[in-house]
């Protein structure tokens, strides 16, 4: 069964700080990986996905992950956050089933 | 176009009774899909419709939760009785391909006093 872990619960940053967000999975299989993003009051929203070949994929608003298949990792990065980046991000991801598998969520908090 | 709605936004409801909570998808997405956040924990998947027909409920908690989509388009879960425990934000999505390119709703924040 393919599963899905964040490490870090709860983030806060300053503005123009750099983000990682861990994610790693575990699937032995051939895997797609997604990060989602909730803003306050929004919907789930797709940031970045990744199906096959370049290994760093980029988002929207900035972002951009990196697929490092040994480590069995999708982490999330923007080298310079905004406050409307405030929000919670979700790292899901699809290998031995079709539906989606997420973590727990990260709860970003950035301080203007 | 229309996004993935789902009303109500907000319930609370005392242990014992029920609720209704709808989602209707994307027109012309076949395929519609149930998730719940509990507090602090992941978004875990209940279960999964192909038009009119359950595909997977391999998550749907118990007996309790009942999910319908007559007709294939907008989809109902109904919790009863409601507990404690099934307090927690209701996602619903919406594919036109199985697996890939969801569209979510905003959920249903349900709260059980």
């Amino acid at each position: 069964a393919q599963s899905v872990s964040q490490h870090n619960h709860h983030v806060i940053l300053s503005e123009a700080a750099s983000l990682e967000l861990g994610c790693n999975y575990s699937y032995g299989g051939t895997v797609n990986l997604f990060w989602y993003v909730q803003y306050p009051g929004q919907h789930l929203q797709l940031l970045l996905k990744y199906f096959s070949g370049d290994p760093l994929v980029k988002g929207i608003k900035g972002f951009e992950a990196e697929f490092i298949k040994s480590k069995f990792s999708f982490n999330l990065r923007k080298p310079s956050v905004q406050w409307s980046d405030t929000a919670e991000y979700f790292c899901a991801v699809t290998g031995g089933s079709y539906i989606p598998t997420f973590g727990r969520g990260t709860s970003l908090i950035v301080h203007p | 176009e229309a996004g993935v709605t789902q009303f109500p936004s907000h319930s609370v409801i005392e242990k014992g009774q029920t609720v209704t909570l709808r989602c209707d998808p994307i027109s012309g997405h076949d395929n519609l899909y149930w998730y719940r956040r509990v507090m602090g924990k992941e978004i875990k998947f209940l279960l999964h419709f192909v038009k009119e027909s359950k595909q997977d409920e391999s998550g749907m908690p118990n007996n309790r939760f009942l999910a319908e989509r007559t007709g294939g388009t907008y989809s109902t879960l109904k919790v009863q009785p409601a507990e404690l425990e099934d307090s927690g934000v209701y996602f619903c999505a919406s594919s036109q391909s199985r697996g890939f390119g969801y569209t979510f709703g905003s959920g249903t924040r349900l709260t059980v006093v």
